[in-house]
């Protein structure tokens, strides 16, 4: 299995912060990678797809880039619906995810 | 509007077998461009990806989990279905089931996430 290294694990950020989340992956993963956001009590919801690409809906505020191994979530204006639980995952072999990044207000 | 919904018991014994179903609505679970699947989270832990079921019926589990877990297609209830065999407290989590889109590219690049999860259901192992 493909292990998936999230960081920070946590991080604190107020309302306007530009905010940068890392995944790096055990091995090259093309671009198979995948961002979702959680919120407690809900389930994951698809952001980026194929490392870079924006789920219809989502906000373009939320940008993914890298190839490879290494990748980054960037929030450019962070907005108070977006204190959640971040995740990674891999989809180049059979799906791992991430640790998971919980971003909180400052 | 695609929903996706779990049902099964939320108290399952030790040593017994889990059983869930999804119910999906608003698309088929027989159309090639999408998969369908399964995935846990321990209470207060990540996410855990169990298995996977093609529109085919072909099925990919996790090697952690292979020996205990069954996922089929139930098309004319446009249901699919887990079933965990010889639980223990380590399998208390929630579980989600999930759409898997089968994403594929001009340029040839194929791949694929989950696009549209249930809203999960919690099971808990216990006597």
């Amino acid at each position: 299995d493909i292990l998936m290294t999230q960081s920070p694990s946590s991080l604190s950020a107020s309302v306007g912060d530009r905010v940068t989340i890392t995944c790096r992956a055990g091995q090259s993963i093309s671009s198979h990678l995948s961002w979702y956001q959680q919120k407690p009590g809900k389930a994951p919801n698809l952001l980026i797809y194929a490392a870079s690409s924006l789920q219809s809906g989502v906000p373009s505020r939320f940008s993914g880039s890298g190839s490879g191994t290494d990748f980054t979530l960037t929030i450019s204006t962070l907005q108070p619906e977006d204190f959640a639980t971040y995740y990674c995952q891999q989809s180049y072999t059979t799906p791992t995810f991430g640790g998971g990044t919980k971003v909180d207000i400052k | 509007q695609l929903q996706l919904q779990e049902s099964g018991p939320g108290l399952v014994k030790p040593s017994e077998t889990l059983s869930l179903s999804c119910t999906v609505s608003g698309a088929s679970i027989r159309s090639s461009t999408y998969s369908w699947g399964w995935i846990r989270q321990p209470p207060g832990k990540g996410l855990e990806w169990v298995g996977t079921l093609s529109h085919s019926g072909s099925t990919y589990y996790n090697s952690s989990l292979k020996s205990r877990v069954t996922i089929s297609l139930h098309t004319s209830k446009n249901q699919f279905s887990l079933t965990l065999s010889s639980v223990t407290a380590a399998d208390t989590a929630v579980y989600y089931c999930a759409r898997r889109w089968n994403y594929y590219e001009t340029s040839g690049f194929e791949t694929h996430f989950f696009d549209s999860w249930g809203q999960g259901t919690l099971v808990t192992v216990s006597s």
